[in-house]
């Protein structure tokens, strides 16, 4: 069965920090990987995915991810971060059509 | 262009009524799924629709839950006698085609947030 997790539920930061969120998966076969951001009042959006071909993928608003295949991990990154980051994360793992999300991580960006 | 779109937004019942949620996926898109988001968990798989083919409901909790979805258009899911376990924000998404075979990612629309009094 599909697994996901998601090591910190709340992440606080000061604008300019750099950030690491932690995913990591368990699955046997082939999966896409994804992850989510939803900001506060708003529906989940697509941050990022990864299918294949380069394990470091870009996605919008600076954030980028590295699929490590050997230690099952999808971790998110941004080198500066900015108040309007606020939101949770959801890192996110799809295998033989099913979709299954972490528990998400809160980020809170002090200004 | 339309995303995802649910409705309702907000939907507050008692405890033993019937609830029908419904989904209208983007144009074009083949599959549909559900999901429902209890606070403070993750997103939690309920329903597959792909095509003409039989759906994939092994993530519906209990028997209480159905769903249907003529062609590839709208889904309504349905809850019956509802429990306040149920209270949950209920999520639809649309994608282009089987995601492992297209490599299109899913769109979600807003949810329904439902309360279960």
């Amino acid at each position: 069965a599909q697994s996901v997790s998601q090591h910190n539920h709340h992440v606080i930061l000061s604008e300019a920090a750099s950030l690491e969120l932690g995913c990591n998966y368990s699955y046997g076969g082939t999966v896409n990987l994804f992850w989510y951001v939803q900001y506060p009042g708003q529906h989940l959006q697509l941050l990022l995915k990864y299918f294949s071909g380069d394990p470091l993928v870009k996605g919008i608003k600076g954030f980028e991810a590295e699929f490590i295949k050997s230690k099952f991990s999808f971790n998110l990154r941004k080198p500066s971060v900015q108040w309007s980051d606020t939101a949770e994360y959801f890192c996110a793992v799809q295998g033989a059509q099913k979709l299954v999300f972490g528990q998400g991580t809160r980020l809170t960006i002090n200004p | 262009g339309a995303g995802v779109s649910q409705s309702p937004s907000n939907k507050v019942t008692e405890k033993g009524k019937d609830v029908e949620l419904r989904c209208d996926p983007i144009s074009g898109h083949t599959a549909l799924y559900w999901y429902r988001q209890r606070l403070g968990q993750g997103l939690e798989f309920l329903i597959y629709f792909q095509g003409n083919s039989a759906p994939d409901k092994s993530g519906l909790p209990s028997d209480r839950f159905s769903a249907e979805r003529t062609g590839e258009s709208v889904s309504t899911l349905t809850i019956q006698r509802t429990q306040q376990e149920d209270s949950a924000v209920y999520l639809c998404a649309s994608s282009l085609d089987r995601p492992l075979v297209s490599n299109q990612p899913q769109h979600f629309g807003d949810g329904t947030r439902l309360s279960i009094l």
